[in-house]
């Protein structure tokens, strides 16, 4: 059974860099069968998928266009997990964050992580 | 890409049924068979309830069931219970530009 646990500050001020962690139990994060993401949930923009990676041979990564020139996701595979770096966030940023998983060759979010609220301000 | 959009609120009596529509469009839920819905109860992150349209995970009670009509998913709970009471989310396939698109949401009340 796949666990996600996630870390990371829940305060991040204007114009800096937020940066969560996803560490994965049940399977690992290089794996072929797997695709890690990163999806966030506001009042103003409802649930949004941020961006995800894989394996296959060499790592893959994807991002929604809102964010793109922003995001980075990176593995970690010494500890089995992957992280999320949203640079130069603004209140707007301000969202409850969450890792997922979806098995490869499917769309669908398959567990998630416990969410972490993450709040921009100056 | 916009939201898919979902009403707002349902609700209805236990026992009985009622249905949650999530609207797309041609490029997302209306070209792949790829719509998922999940329930999302307060302070607690999304739960995965239908897959593939109507695909039911393992441990999802059968009272849950999916189906999609060109550009329109839909999602029955049948047999409504007090335990059902939660928001739900549709998704979407959007191809490989936009990848993912969600639901507006939906908030079911039992009354």
């Amino acid at each position: 059974q796949v666990q996600l646990q996630q870390s990371g500050p829940g305060l991040v001020k204007t114009s800096q860099t937020l940066s969560l962690t996803c560490a994965i139990s049940g399977d690992t994060v290089s794996s072929n069968s797997a695709v890690w993401n990163w999806i966030r949930q506001s009042p103003s923009r409802g649930l949004e998928w941020l961006g995800r990676i894989y394996y296959r041979s060499e790592w893959y990564g994807d991002y929604a266009l809102s964010v793109k020139s922003r995001i980075t996701i990176n593995p970690d595979t010494s500890k089995n997990q992957f992280s999320l770096q949203l640079n130069s966030v603004t209140p707007e940023d301000t969202a409850v964050y969450y890792c997922a998983r979806y098995p490869s060759g499917k769309s669908y979010f398959d567990p998630w992580g416990q969410g972490t609220l993450v709040t921009v301000s100056s | 890409q916009s939201a898919l959009t979902q009403p707002a609120s349902v609700s209805g009596s236990p026992g009985q049924s009622i249905t949650i529509s999530c609207t797309g469009t041609s490029s997302d839920v209306g070209n792949y068979n790829l719509v998922s819905w999940y329930q999302q109860h307060p302070g607690k992150a999304p739960k995965l309830i239908i897959y593939e349209v109507n695909y039911r995970p393992s441990g999802v009670s059968g009272r849950f069931s999916g189906s999609k009509s060109g550009n329109t998913a839909s999602l029955t709970i049948s047999g409504l219970q007090a335990e059902d009471e939660a928001d739900y989310y549709c998704c979407s396939y959007a191809g490989s530009i936009i990848f993912y698109v969600f639901g507006t949401g939906t908030k079911v009340t039992v009354l």
